[in-house]
């Protein structure tokens, strides 16, 4: 296993419109965590599922904002109409268990122009 | 109201010498404790972590110290190579929302050979 996986690296939008990116935790890691970074800040949390079950919501941002785990498995986070001020870098994140720690993908970095 | 702060923006040590970074927390919730490193371009890689029930952990040139009573941890280390400079983020994570993390805002570590 070659660790959490996001897709696409980088993407470059322009304002409103809708864009969704892709995670694929750790295999066999049943919780998976979003986070969002902005210059200069330390990662920000979102949202949080175990296994397809997204216990926690909110923290996201707007209502523009959701994301699935449809399979327990890979997750998506789509945003809509999306503005200038959701550039940032948005990171995901799995663990296998609480108190354990968080495996980070390497993010994708969303460019809203 | 940032619960976990890193007063220090940057770090500047020579080759060899100790490297000491800091980390506030006002949440007294928080029952674990994580530095994350992380280079330009790549998601958070974790590097130490600590129980609220343990005041030092030890992993190789890593150490991190916990002091409950003053709400402060830190990360040593030793001896600091080249290869450490990077930014480095403290974290916290209570029982709430699956354990989600709360960063500070890192501190940038810069090691001169």
């Amino acid at each position: 296993d070659t660790g959490v996986s996001q897709d696409p690296r980088h993407k470059i939008t322009k304002r409103g419109q809708n864009v969704t990116f892709r995670c694929d935790p750790i295999s066999e890691h049943n919780r998976l965590y979003w986070y969002r970074q902005t210059l200069g800040q330390g990662p920000e949390f979102l949202t949080y599922f175990q296994n397809e079950a997204q216990l926690e919501k909110s923290r996201l941002l707007s209502d523009r904002f959701s994301a699935e785990r449809p399979k327990g498995s890979f997750s998506t986070l789509e945003i809509q109409r999306t503005e200038q001020g959701d550039s940032a870098m948005y990171l995901c994140a799995s663990s296998d268990s609480p108190h354990n720690e968080q495996f980070f993908g390497p993010g994708t970095r969303l460019t809203v122009l | 109201d940032q619960q976990v702060k890193q007063n220090s923006p940057s770090l500047s040590v020579q080759e060899g010498r100790i490297s000491i970074l800091n980390c506030d927390y006002t949440n007294s919730m928080f029952d674990y404790f994580l530095w994350y490193k992380k280079y330009p371009a790549e998601g958070p890689t974790f590097l130490i972590s600590i129980s609220s029930i343990k005041d030092k952990n030890e992993d190789g040139r890593f150490t991190v110290f916990l002091n409950k009573s003053a709400k402060h941890l830190s990360l040593h280390i030793v001896p600091s190579q080249p290869g450490d400079s990077a930014v480095y983020f403290c974290a916290a994570s209570g029982n709430n929302a699956g354990n989600m993390l709360t960063f500070g805002g890192g501190t940038r570590l810069m090691v001169k050979p």
